[in-house]
């Protein structure tokens, strides 16, 4: 079946722009991560969702970073007045559900900010 | 934060050599262990999901141990392949917050034909 897609798979803004990454999980599960990899580093949490709910968003580094799930499928990463330090790929992931379960990543957006 | 280490960082390997790499978490708060495999321009897969201490998995050529009263586990991959060449992620989920991985910094495997 169809795995989590990610999209646009590439963006390059420039400095102090607005971007939106969306991600596709796959159907069913209501468990929704976003993670971000920066260059050299492990991917670290951002914020999870159960549901339509953020149910932790411990992980967003300041509040230019939003995300919202609102019909509990899709869900949205906003980045307002992006940074050169957001640059990184960010990746999405989906679960059955919450608890440890294993989760299926997308392939990623990588972001430039220049 | 939490520490998840993994040593080494990268390693170079010939064709049908047996290799292996260490993933160190720490010992308290335990819930679950993962590992992924994650090979260029495609998505991070998962290859174990590992909760019991002294758990031993295997899929194929590649297998992993979990020691969770040390904090650490091993993954090992037999015959090694060009295919294999990816980079190899453990991450760490807490009992306190078993929803989200704490990642190491991964291992890159180059197998070399």
């Amino acid at each position: 079946g169809a795995g989590v897609s990610q999209t646009p798979s590439n963006k390059v803004t420039e400095k102090g722009k607005y971007v939106e990454l969306r991600c596709d999980p796959i159907s069913g599960h209501t468990a929704l991560y976003w993670y971000r990899q920066s260059l050299g580093q492990g991917p670290e949490f951002l914020i999870y969702f159960q549901g339509t709910g953020a149910a932790d968003d411990s992980g967003l580094p300041n509040d230019r970073f939003f995300a919202v799930r609102p019909e509990g499928s899709v869900s949205t990463l906003k980045i307002q007045r992006t940074e050169r330090g957001d640059s990184a790929v960010y990746l999405c992931a989906s679960s059955l559900n919450s608890g440890g379960y294993e989760q299926y990543f997308g392939p990623g957006t990588r972001l430039t900010v220049t | 934060i939490l520490n998840v280490e993994q040593s080494p960082q990268s390693l170079h390997v010939q064709e049908g050599d047996s290799t292996n790499f260490t993933c160190s978490f720490p010992s308290s708060n335990f819930y679950a262990l993962h590992w992924y495999r994650w090979e260029t321009a495609k998505s991070p897969e998962a290859l174990f999901v590992m909760t019991l201490n002294g758990d031993e998995k295997k899929k194929g050529r590649i297998s992993a141990t979990l020691n969770t009263k040390e904090g650490y586990s091993y993954l090992y991959i037999k015959g090694s392949q060009p295919e294999d060449s990816a980079t190899y992620l453990c991450a760490f989920i807490t009992i306190t917050g078993a929803n989200n991985l704490f990642f190491g910094t991964g291992t890159r495997l180059t197998v070399i034909p």
